[in-house]
């Protein structure tokens, strides 16, 4: 009962350099999500994937792509880390495309950009 | 997007029911509300949705008045496992797409 997996935990990265954030559901949902978390504020979304084969941008989705690799998978890549990028990254998904029915989030990747 | 507008924080002790009420002015006529809980380090957990009147779960009640300008959280008998970070939101369920928004939410603090 995995429900929504986000790897990797914890990251450190250097300005400049590049990684991809992991995120997989096993729920069989439609949509898909990015969302970051600064401290103390709510979520904004980065990226969403309505259904498998579509991707669109959210609020904040400068200096991210994404990429839905199939129904279960979804993941996004920062190509050149930025100070600023420093943030906790949620991945969660839904039924149907809105997420208004509910969303189902992961725990979570805290992302350092020194 | 309906804005929603929640009190920044609250405190409370255990045992106590804790309300938690949401304003949602220019909701529209399909728009649901639901609520999440957020602990810290984790994501946010949905805990209930509603349209109209009153729903309750095993964990919360969400009263809506007829006019359904704004919404209220009751969280019966709150224990120190309830403090966590409370979101509302409104938005369209099932048919179309909306890209739902976080606001700051409500910081829910129970003491012993």
């Amino acid at each position: 009962n995995a429900g929504v997996t986000q790897t990797p935990k914890f990251q450190v990265l250097k300005t400049g350099q590049s990684m991809t954030l992991q995120c997989a559901q096993d729920m069989n949902h439609n949509s898909m999500y990015w969302y970051r978390q600064d401290p103390g504020m709510g979520l904004r979304l980065i990226y969403y994937s309505a259904s498998e084969g579509t991707t669109d941008k959210g609020e904040v989705p400068n200096g991210y792509n994404v990429s839905r690799l199939n129904k279960r998978e979804f993941s996004l890549r920062l190509e050149s880390a930025a100070p600023s990028q420093t943030s906790v990254y949620f991945c969660a998904s839904s039924e149907r495309a809105g997420g208004a029915d509910g969303y189902t989030f992961g725990s979570g990747t805290r992302l350092t950009v020194v | 997007l309906a804005k929603t507008t929640q009190p920044i924080s609250m405190d409370s002790y255990e045992g106590q029911e804790v309300n938690i009420t949401c304003s949602h002015n220019n909701i529209a006529t399909n728009d649901y509300i639901t609520w999440y809980q957020q602990f810290p380090s984790q994501g946010p957990r949905f805990i209930i949705q509603g349209y109209k009147t009153k729903v309750t779960n095993e964990v919360a009640s969400l009263f809506i008045p007829a006019d359904r300008k704004s919404s209220t959280l009751s969280l019966p008998r709150v224990s120190l496992s309830d403090t966590a970070v409370y979101y509302c939101l409104v938005g369209l369920r099932g048919t179309g797409f909306q890209k739902l928004v976080f606001g700051t939410g409500t910081r829910l603090l129970v003491s012993p």
